[in-house]
């Protein structure tokens, strides 16, 4: 199985803060890296999908890039509705596996 | 708007069996892969397996072949996981996934969730 390690695994930051986080796949997954925002009591939501593509609905302030097995995810102006969990997963090969998490929380 | 609706919570005996569903809305249920995601108390999230309702193609992690049974049932749209003999270490959240397009498509849409307590 290919491993996803993400990190930080929580933070805490200012609302306008920047914020990224890391997910390194222990092999090439070809850009078939995904990102999804996940809160207590609601429907875990899809932001980017292919590395760096938006879903429909997603703000901008939100953006992704890699770097060969390298992967982040960015928040360019950290807002309220932001403070969630998020996840890294390939979908490159079977099984598709997830990192571990982050917690963005307020500073 | 997509809606995968998820059953609700169960509190179950270790050896007692489950089956908990899924019941796809507002897109063809004909059309995509839905599969399974797990998440342990306060961890993360694992994929379990997948199917393709029109003919039941189905595909496993090699985690969980053998613990649990993934089946469809194109008259009203369901997708379920099954359990014959739960065990405590099956205490978690399931969530309910569509996966877009190709095998290495994104899970666009999920479920609540389906919060599973085995205990003795």
């Amino acid at each position: 199985d290919i491993q996803m390690t993400q990190s930080p695994s929580s933070l805490s930051a200012s609302i306008g803060d920047r914020v990224t986080i890391s997910c390194r796949a222990s092999q090439t997954i070809r850009s078939h890296l995904n990102w999804y925002q996940m809160k207590p009591g609601k429907v875990p939501k899809l932001l980017i999908y292919a590395t760096s593509t938006l879903e429909i609905g997603v703000p901008s302030r939100f953006s992704g890039s890699e770097s060969g097995t390298d992967f982040t995810l960015t928040i360019r102006s950290l807002q309220r509705e932001d403070l969630a969990t998020y996840y890294c997963q390939q979908s490159y090969s079977n099984p598709p596996t997830f990192g571990g998490g982050t917690k963005v929380d307020l500073k | 708007e997509v809606q995968l609706e998820q059953s609700g919570a169960e509190v179950k005996k270790p050896g007692e069996s489950l089956k908990i569903s899924c019941h796809v809305s507002e897109f063809s249920f004909s059309s995509f892969w839905i599969g399974w995601v797990r998440q342990l108390p306060g961890k993360g999230l694992e994929w379990m397996d997948i199917i393709y309702p029109p003919d039941s193609d189905i595909t496993n992690s090699p985690s969980f072949q053998g613990q649990v049974t993934i089946s469809a049932d194109l008259s009203n749209s369901t997708v379920y996981l099954q359990w014959n003999s739960l065990k405590t270490s099956d205490s978690a959240i399931y969530y309910c996934v569509r996966r877009r397009g190709s095998p290495r498509g994104p899970f666009d849409s999920w479920g609540l969730g389906t919060l599973v307590s085995v205990s003795s």
